[in-house]
C-alpha cells in the first residue's frame, strides 16, 4: 500500500486566501484523522473521522477552519480566510477500525507544510 | 483529560552510547493504548511501537526497547548502543481504547553524533 497521500507537500499562500489540504487514508481504514503540528503547540487533534462521519472536532480553532469527508478514500481541510498564525504542519493519519480489538495504530501521512504570509 | 509529559526537550549523545526517552503519562481511563513515535529531520512521523494498559511486559525490538510501568505511570523508551540514523525528534502518545485520537506529549530532539 502507498500509505497516507496528502497533497500539496507545501503550500505558500497570502494572508486572506482560501486554503485546501487534501488526504487520501490507506485503503480499508475507516478512521481519518487531522492533527497539526507548531513549534508552540506541538501536535495536536483538529478532527476525528469514523466512517466518514466526524466524531470529534473539538480540535478546530475556530470557523475559519472546515474538514469534510466525501467518501472513504478522500478528505479535505479547508481554511478560509487563512491567517499567518495558521502557517504549520498539517498532517492527515489514518487507523483501521476503533475499539480494544482492533488494531488502532495511526498511520501518517508526510505533512503539508503551510505557510501564510 | 489526558495528558503526556515528556521532560527531556533535546539529548545529545556520542555514537553507541545508550539513552533513555523518559515518558509520563496522565488518564482517568482504566484502559488505554501507548505510542512512541519517530519523526526525522525529513519530518515525516514513524509509529515505532503500541502497547496496551493490560499488558505491562516489557518489549524489545533490536536496539530499541520499552519499559512500561503502570505503578508510575511511566513508558519509557531505550535505544542501544545509538547510531547517527537515531537522530529525530521522538513522540510518547497516548489513546483510550475507544478512539483512536492521540495525545502527543511534546517531543525529545535526539541528537547523535559520530
Amino acid at each position: 500500500d502507498a500509505g497516507v497521500i496528502q497533497s500539496p507537500r507545501h503550500e505558500v499562500t497570502e494572508m486572506g486566501q482560501e486554503v485546501t489540504l487534501r488526504c487520501k487514508p490507506i485503503s480499508g481504514h475507516n478512521s481519518l484523522f487531522w492533527y497539526r503540528q507548531t513549534m508552540m503547540r506541538g501536535l495536536e487533534l483538529l478532527i476525528y473521522f469514523n466512517n466518514n462521519v466526524p466524531i470529534d472536532d473539538s480540535g478546530m480553532p475556530e470557523d475559519r477552519f472546515s474538514a469534510k469527508m466525501p467518501n472513504a478514500s478522500f478528505s479535505t481541510l479547508k481554511i478560509q480566510p487563512s491567517e499567518p498564525r495558521d502557517s504549520a504542519v498539517y498532517f492527515c493519519a489514518s487507523s483501521l477500525g476503533q475499539g480494544a480489538n482492533v488494531d488502532t495504530e495511526a498511520f501518517f501521512g508526510q505533512g503539508t507544510r503551510l505557510t501564510v504570509v | 483529560a489526558q495528558k503526556v509529559t515528556q521532560a527531556q526537550t533535546e539529548i545529545s549523545v556520542v555514537e553507541k552510547e545508550d539513552v533513555t526517552l523518559d515518558c509520563v503519562y496522565e488518564t482517568r481511563d482504566t484502559t488505554y493504548y501507548l505510542f512512541w513515535y519517530k519523526q526525522p529531520p525529513s519530518g515525516e512521523l514513524v509509529f515505532l511501537i503500541r502497547r496496551n494498559s493490560f499488558d505491562e511486559q516489557n518489549e524489545i525490538s533490536g536496539r530499541y526497547s520499552w519499559n512500561f510501568q503502570k505503578s508510575t505511570s511511566s513508558f519509557n523508551f531505550t535505544i542501544t548502543a545509538s547510531q547517527v540514523v537515531d537522530s529525530a525528534v521522538y513522540f510518547c502518545a497516548l489513546s483510550d481504547m475507544r478512539y483512536s485520537t492521540l495525545t502527543f506529549g511534546k517531543g525529545t530532539m535526539l541528537l547523535v553524533s559520530p
